[in-house]
């Protein structure tokens, strides 16, 4: 089976501080896409960042960058300035053949006032 | 954009009674639908996807079913509830090409007691 996999269960960083999730993946495919989703509380799944596979530039969203290494298959996430609100599940993701996402079992990320 | 419907938000169900969980989708037209489920603290497996009203793919071997009547209507129905069968279930969209993000609704928690 092609996974997706995130080591890191649990994060936690301090209010103003930058976190890094770290996300590998396997895939057979050469074109492909690679999302961070965000769940808070509120249980509900929200987008968080997008990478195109056959782009070598790293997507960036605010406060928000990854790092695509493709020969790797790694695909980290960066948050900068964290901030309380950030405080949530992260998944990484992987898009398939019927543009369905698999998705890695998660990181809890705690941000420390 | 699209919108996605689903209910109820909370279910409790005796073991062995049947289920039908209904999502509904508005703002697109032929999207590819998919039900996941989240096991509490854990990632998202994909049950089923339907890239058509009347087109259901299986991910994983289970007491569950799914269909399409119509093509913005996903349904997930079960005959006999396990035990096993609890977890959040969540409806998701992709309305167009690949590389686009999922929509996901706001889930549906089972409990089966």
């Amino acid at each position: 089976a092609q996974t997706v996999t995130q080591s890191q269960p649990e994060m936690s960083v301090q209010e103003a501080e930058t976190v890094t999730l770290s996300c590998t993946y396997d895939t057979s495919e050469s074109d492909y896409y690679l999302f961070w989703y965000k769940q808070p509380p509120s249980r509900q799944m929200i987008l968080v960042i997008r990478q195109e596979a056959y782009k070598q530039q790293n997507a960036t969203e605010n406060r928000f960058s990854v790092n695509f290494q493709k020969a790797a298959k790694s695909f980290s996430l960066k948050i900068s300035d964290s901030q309380l609100g950030d405080a949530a599940m992260y998944f990484c993701a992987r898009s398939g053949s019927a543009r369905q996402l698999t998705f890695g079992s998660g990181t809890q990320l705690t941000v420390l006032p | 954009s699209q919108t996605i419907h689903q209910w109820p938000a909370t279910l409790v169900q005796p073991v062995g009674s049947p289920l039908s969980l209904e999502c509904t989708v508005e703002g697109t037209s032929n999207p590819n639908l998919y039900w996941y489920r989240q096991a509490a603290g854990r990632g998202l497996q994909l049950l089923f996807y339907s890239v058509g009203i009347g087109q259901i793919s299986s991910e994983v071997p289970q007491n569950l079913s799914a269909s399409r009547p119509q093509d913005r209507q996903f349904i997930l129905s079960s005959k006999k509830l396990l035990l096993s069968d609890s977890g959040f279930y969540l409806c998701a969209c992709n309305p167009g090409h690949v590389g686009e993000k999922l929509f996901f609704g706001s889930g549906t928690q089972l409990s089966v007691l």
